[in-house]
């Protein structure tokens, strides 16, 4: 069954530290995956798509990494600021080839930066 | 700057009561999705549009049902709201279908109470 798997659940950080938020995903066939960032009472919004070929990639003070091996990918946040505060979702897009495909979200991780 | 508006951002309807929510988007996009989603839980797939091609969940009730007049503007129409479907709506756009590289990009969501 594909599955997406994230944890913590929920963390509290203080403002200016570092954090690392884990997925686990049991998806094939594999196309991509995507860390989403949802503030409370709005849609999310994308903050990296990865394909299998790719192990790392930024956007400002958020990394992702991506082991297709072992299938887990990490959201990495520095320095984190209030404005972080918010839901982080991993989605895992399932290739069943030519145009079609099926997007498996995780439950999120609920992220509070306190001052 | 938004792209995909979603209107009204709040709406509150009886049970039983006929209830339309409405997304436009100006990104030209060829497919239009609607989300379900519930407190602390991942958006949940109702269906989805490429251009006009209707795809609908096989898990979908029937009392869901949706219209997409032209490219810019998809309507979500629940015939007989219950109080199980209090949730946040969200519509979401993509260029192609989920399989692609290619991002969601989310309206903020209609927040749907059922009285």
């Amino acid at each position: 069954k594909n599955q997406v798997e994230q944890s913590p659940q929920s963390l509290i950080i203080l403002e200016g530290k570092n954090c690392t938020l884990q997925c686990n995903y049991t998806v094939s066939p594999f196309s991509n995956l995507r860390w989403y960032k949802q503030d409370t009472g709005r849609g999310p919004v994308s903050l990296t798509i990865m394909t299998f070929s790719e192990n790392t990639k930024s956007n400002g003070r958020y990394t992702a990494t991506l082991d297709a091996d072992t299938k887990q990918s990490s959201l990495h946040i520095t320095a984190s600021q209030l404005s972080d505060s918010a839901s982080y979702i991993c989605v895992v897009s399932v290739n069943y080839g030519g145009s079609q495909g099926n997007l498996i979200f995780g439950k999120g991780t609920k992220l509070s930066v306190k001052p | 700057d938004a792209m995909v508006i979603q209107n009204p951002r709040y709406q509150v309807t009886q049970f039983g009561k006929p209830v339309t929510l409405s997304c436009s988007q100006t990104l030209n996009h060829n497919v239009m999705y609607w989300y379900q989603q519930k407190s602390s839980q991942a958006p949940k797939l109702l269906f989805h549009y490429y251009d006009k091609d209707f795809n609908n969940e096989a898990d979908t009730p029937d009392n869901f049902q949706s219209r997409r007049p032209n490219t810019s503007f998809c309507f979500l129409d629940i015939r007989s709201p219950g109080l199980g479907d209090a949730a946040m709506y969200l519509c979401a756009t993509s260029r192609d279908r989920g399989a692609r590289s290619t991002p969601l990009h989310f309206g903020n969501g209609t927040r749907l109470t059922v009285t």
